[in-house]
């Protein structure tokens, strides 16, 4: 079975730093693909960026990119230049690449605070 | 693209009734799954659908839970005799392809919240 952990609940970051969002996951297959949601007060889950566990580039997404650590089983959402609009709930998430798996795996997410 | 639609947004009901939610997927998209949120957790998986046809679904459907989606568009989840663990963020996402790394759209969901 997979999991997705999250060891930050909450972070507090000054307007137009970066920051950077820990997700670390367990899996013993190898064709996976690791996923970022940001979820503001409104409770619709936006999707951010995807990396799939045999890409050798981090992804990147305008402002948004992913420090994927495939021995360490990281993947790090870095967020440049943060924007007050950036304040909300960061889930991290995991789908397995087996055919017909249709699941999503979430970790329990970073509430992220930017300050102006 | 008018994104996924949820209603109602809120339910507020008495243990032991029954309730039922609507989604509305993005119309191109034969994809669709359920989610349930509880305070302080991230979604998990309920139920998904490619067009009309229920392809898995997760054990913490319980038998008082049922899902459809006739005609391969809007989906309805139903809740029977409704108990005070119900209370939860119920949330329907869809997308137009499965697996890899497609990414799901996801509605805003319809809080429950079970007296």
């Amino acid at each position: 079975a997979q999991k997705i952990t999250q060891t930050q609940p909450g972070m507090f970051v000054q307007e137009k730093e970066a920051v950077t969002l820990d997700c670390t996951y367990d899996t013993s297959d190898q064709s996976y693909g690791l996923f970022w949601y940001k979820q503001p007060s409104s409770g619709e889950m936006i999707f951010l960026i995807y990396q799939g566990s045999y890409d050798e580039q981090n992804a990147t997404e305008g402002r948004y990119s992913l420090n994927f650590q495939k021995a360490r089983k990281s993947a790090n959402l870095v967020i440049s230049a943060s924007q007050l609009g950036d304040s909300a709930m960061y889930f991290c998430a995991m789908r397995l690449s087996n055919f017909g798996n249709e699941k999503l795996t979430f970790g329990t997410g970073t509430r992220l605070t930017i300050i102006p | 693209d008018t994104g996924v639609s949820q209603n109602p947004r809120h339910k507020i009901t008495k243990r032991g009734q029954n309730v039922t939610f609507r989604c509305d997927p993005i119309s191109e998209h034969n994809r669709l799954y359920w989610y349930r949120q509880t305070l302080g957790q991230g979604p998990e998986f309920l139920t998904y659908f490619q067009n009309e046809a229920q392809l898995e679904k997760s054990r913490l459907l319980s038998d008082r839970f049922s899902a459809e989606r006739p005609k391969g568009s809007f989906s309805t989840l139903e809740i029977q005799r409704t108990e005070q663990g119900d209370s939860a963020m119920y949330l329907c996402a869809s997308s137009s392809r499965g697996g890899g790394g497609e990414k799901l759209f996801f509605g805003s969901g319809t809080q429950l919240s079970v007296l």
